[in-house]
């Protein structure tokens, strides 16, 4: 396995512009998984794929927040008319459930989102 | 909010085994306890977990009390590289599937 890649690994943008992150899962890992890290804080959940399928949604996600999985394979995750707020780490991670380690999630080294 | 409490930070010299312990005291039959943790501007790190027994892998070995309340992860010979946020994570296997994440405990191994 090649591990859980995400692009880019950091981005800068003005306030108000537009952000899409990628990523890819650990090759056939049917779940998919988005969280957010602020500075001092663990990772925070923000949305869960089952293949294509968007099966949770955390509060956290905003209107402004968008994340898709159109082939059940890569994802994005895209923000609309970014905050400053919305300056942090964006972490993928992915699973597939097998009878030796369950459903554990791998994660991947994060996207570094800073907005001015 | 995180089921789970860890100290905030531990230290450790280098070479001996650290221990990072972990109460969750209101776990569920069905949940499991992982471990797992974070270097500097990296992604989180799997590292084990169980359900009643203890475990160990390559990695680290998990000692769980027997009434469940409690854990302890050991790393039997800390090395400098080892110095990170350690996470302790209680959840269902197959249920809610987010992983709800505490402050963790940040392990310093001193040379």
């Amino acid at each position: 396995d090649t591990g859980v890649s995400q692009d880019p690994r950091h981005k800068i943008t003005k306030r108000g512009q537009n952000v899409t992150f990628r990523c890819d899962p650990i090759s056939e890992h049917n779940r998919l998984y988005w969280y957010r890290q602020t500075l001092g804080q663990g990772p925070e959940f923000l949305t869960y794929f089952q293949n294509e399928a968007q099966l949770e949604k955390s509060r956290l996600l905003s209107d402004r927040f968008s994340a898709e999985r159109p082939k059940g394979s890569f994802s994005t995750l895209e923000i609309q008319r970014t905050e400053q707020g919305d300056s942090a780490m964006y972490l993928c991670a992915s699973s597939q459930w097998t009878s030796a380690r369950g459903d554990t999630q791998y994660f991947g080294p994060g996207t570094r989102l800073t907005v001015l | 909010d995180a089921k789970t409490t860890q100290p905030t930070s531990m230290d450790c010299a280098e070479g001996r085994a650290a221990n990072l312990p972990c109460n969750h005291s209101t776990i569920s039959g069905n949940e499991y306890v992982y471990w797992y943790r974070q270097i500097h501007s990296q992604g989180p790190q799997y590292i084990i977990h169980g359900l009643k027994n203890n475990e160990t892998n390559e990695m680290a070995s998990l000692i769980i009390t027997e009434d469940r309340k409690s854990s302890t992860l050991i790393l039997p010979h800390a090395t400098l590289r080892d110095t990170a946020v350690y996470y302790c994570i209680v959840r269902v296997e197959g249920g809610s599937e987010k992983l709800v994440f505490g402050k963790g405990t940040k392990l310093t191994v001193n040379p």
